[in-house]
């Protein structure tokens, strides 16, 4: 059975640093490509970024509001992404979710951005 | 990027009767592949998101038959043949052509 499991969220100052992990198990984790999404309270899904596998080169992709602040990896070894996010803004509150293929999501991690 | 808009925002339902949202995107969606990237998802109250159909018109496995996606171009539908309890929740589709990703802004479906 496929599983993903976010962590990390929880409550930062603007301009400060989180890191979020995703553990993922029941697939080849190495084989896929994985993305990270937000969802801001009560609003919708916004995209946030992807990354290749090194197969495909592990290159990242990442949306116009997080390019430059949001940092993407994996760590194949240890079956889980990772999404390094810097100088947070309050408008980056958000349920995180990891997915892969779009199908399989985890149940997310809320970041609270707030002074 | 490719702006996805949806219509109706909020779809209040009888149950038992069908329901139909649209979906539009700004640039057409199909990929050099010759696939159309549209995906609907839907998300219950309190639950991750959930695909339920891709490429269009393809089922997700274990998605109920009443679930049915069609379109093409720029203008895409999902349909509910026959809205039952379960289905409450808000639906959006995805294009999945164009980096960035987009989501619709979501309709909200409920039980009248």
């Amino acid at each position: 059975e496929v599983q993903l499991v976010e962590s990390g969220g929880g409550l930062v100052k603007p301009g400060g640093s989180l890191r979020l992990s995703c553990a993922a198990s029941g697939f080849t984790f190495s084989s896929a490509w994985m993305s990270w999404v937000r969802q801001a309270p009560g609003r919708g899904l916004e995209w946030v970024g992807r990354i290749k596998t090194k197969t495909d080169g592990g290159t990242t992709d990442y949306a116009a509001p997080v390019k430059g602040r949001f940092t993407i990896s994996r760590d194949d070894s240890k079956n889980t992404l990772y999404l390094q996010m810097n100088s947070l803004k309050t408008e980056d509150t958000a349920v995180y979710y990891c997915t892969t293929k779009i199908v399989y999501w985890g149940q997310g991690t809320l970041v609270t951005v707030s002074s | 990027d490719v702006v996805m808009t949806q219509s109706p925002l909020s779809l209040p339902v009888t149950l038992g009767q069908p329901a139909s949202i649209s979906c539009r995107s700004s640039q057409g969606l199909v990929y050099s592949d010759g696939n159309t990237y549209l995906n609907w998802f839907q998300q219950r109250p309190g639950q991750s998101p959930r695909r339920l159909i891709y490429k269009v018109s393809n089922r997700e496995s274990g998605v109920p038959d009443r679930f049915s996606g069609s379109g093409s171009g720029t203008d895409f539908t999902l349909k509910i043949s026959r809205v039952e309890a379960e289905d409450v929740g808000i639906y959006y589709c995805m294009q999945g052509t164009h980096w960035p990703f987009t989501f619709g802004p979501g309709t909200k479906v409920d039980i009248k």
